[in-house]
């Protein structure tokens, strides 16, 4: 099982939909990330959150909405997006901010905006 | 320029081959060195983390960094079909933010 599980695995939805990412981790960390993932560009750190606390956000649209209610759980709410945000959005958890160890990845919620 | 610069391939090789899988960044302050592999559908798993320069082993793999140089590597020894997918190298910068690479796919051919 992995530590880092993001639900669901696939969305479609419209550009005037709401819906929301899911991601919970089971590695006891501080630490979690949202990543946007397109093709044939690096990985895109969106938000940064430290125990349920925002930390950063990365000139990300208003349209993502990140929600952290506890240091398990991280939601992405996303609504009205545009059909650039289709990609692969990925979570990740670190034990902390400022101890240099590596994040841990979800498998990610394939996202895909008609 | 880009902080981290990966030639994103597509290479392809023969069952067997040593592959060489490589990365430049331009920031001298980078200390620690992530390599994550990705397959298709999945989300990128740590594969090797190293700390400053010089080598580290671990079965078939071997990261190796040149700081003076801002270069690193990463060597597949005896690849195998399963070693298929995107490699990614990812500098860490303060605490435990990463900064990523394009990501070379790899494909080992039977």
């Amino acid at each position: 099982e992995t530590g880092v599980t993001q639900t669901p695995r696939h969305l479609v939805m419209g550009m005037t939909n709401k819906k929301s990412l899911k991601c919970e981790q089971h590695l006891g960390h501080n630490a979690m990330y949202w990543y946007k993932q397109s093709a044939k560009k690096p990985l895109e750190l969106m938000f940064v959150y430290s125990l349920e606390e925002r930390v950063e956000n990365n000139s990300v649209p208003s349209r993502f909405s990140p929600e952290c209610p506890n240091s398990s759980h991280l939601f992405l709410h996303l609504h009205t997006l545009q059909p650039e945000d289709s990609a692969l959005y990925l979570c990740a958890s670190s034990q902390d901010l400022n101890s240099n160890q590596p994040q841990h990845f979800g498998d990610g919620t394939r996202l895909s905006i008609l | 320029q880009k902080e981290v610069e990966q030639d994103p391939g597509p290479l392809s090789v023969p069952e067997g081959a040593i592959v060489s899988l490589n990365c430049t960044y331009s920031n001298s302050a980078f200390q620690y060195f992530m390599w994550y592999r990705q397959y298709s559908r999945k989300g990128p798993e740590l594969l090797m983390y190293t700390y400053s320069s010089g080598n580290k082993e671990d079965g078939r793999f071997t990261a190796q960094v040149d700081k003076s140089s801002k270069y690193i590597s990463l060597f597949i020894r005896d690849s195998q079909p399963s070693d298929s997918a995107t490699y990614l190298c990812a500098p860490l910068t303060s605490g435990s933010r990463l900064t990523f690479g394009e990501g070379t796919q790899l494909t080992v051919n039977p």
